[in-house]
């Protein structure tokens, strides 16, 4: 089983500031790794991959890849009260389609 | 675009009944999956079908949970007889091969 660790958080932001999400594989033959952003009591829709190390940036958002330390992160910048949420972080199973997901990460933004 | 469709959206039993699940995933998707969300969890799959045929359901608790996709399109997932841990929301995804997957609103399961 490819393991995905996430700290729970809370994780809390003063509106515009950045906010670091952070994950930590299992499997260092993972190749690619996703967030989805989970509002409470909806499900999860995806905002970012990444499959390179490095960033990888959209708008606000950007994740960073670092397949030496099995470290993936999600920066959000100029954060909302709209981005509170769980961020989850997600690897390819076995199968190579389905996901494992790590248990998320809450964020709160604060006005 | 039509999203992936669930029914139903909540459902609440007791324990030893069972309960069935409805999934119709996004038009042309070959691949599909169901997770179980508990509170506070992030999902775990229990199934996943690649048209009619399942791909991995090595975590799918066969003695109580069963899952079929007969024509390839639409799915539904049992469970039977159901127990108290068995409360969670299932999602149903579904995607074009390995590309993004898309979830469904989820069905809210309380057993009692």
């Amino acid at each position: 089983q490819k393991e995905v660790e996430q700290n729970s958080g809370p994780l809390s932001v003063p509106e515009g500031a950045i906010a670091s999400l952070n994950c930590t594989y299992s499997d260092r033959g993972s190749q690619s790794f996703f967030w989805y952003r989970q509002y409470s009591g909806k499900s999860p829709e995806l905002i970012m991959s990444i499959y390179s190390n490095g960033d990888k940036e959209d708008g606000r958002f950007t994740a960073q890849l670092n397949k030496a330390s099995q470290y993936v992160s999600l920066l959000i910048r100029d954060s909302q009260p709209s981005d509170s949420a769980t961020y989850l972080c997600a690897v390819p199973g076995n199968s190579g389609y389905a996901l494992n997901f790590g248990k998320g990460t809450s964020l709160l933004v604060t006005p | 675009e039509a999203g992936v469709a669930q029914s139903p959206r909540y459902k609440i039993i007791e324990k030893r009944q069972s309960v069935a699940f409805w999934c119709n995933p996004i038009s042309g998707h070959a691949t599909l999956y169901w997770y179980q969300q508990i509170l506070g969890q992030g999902p775990k799959l229990l199934i996943q079908f690649q048209n009619n045929g399942v791909v991995d359901d090595s975590q799918l608790p066969k003695d109580r949970f069963s899952a079929e996709r007969l024509k390839g399109v639409d799915s539904t997932l049992k469970i039977q007889p159901a127990k108290l841990e068995d409360s969670a929301v299932y999602l149903c995804a579904s995607s074009w091969g390995q590309e993004t997957q898309y979830f469904g609103p989820g069905t809210r399961l309380l057993v009692l």
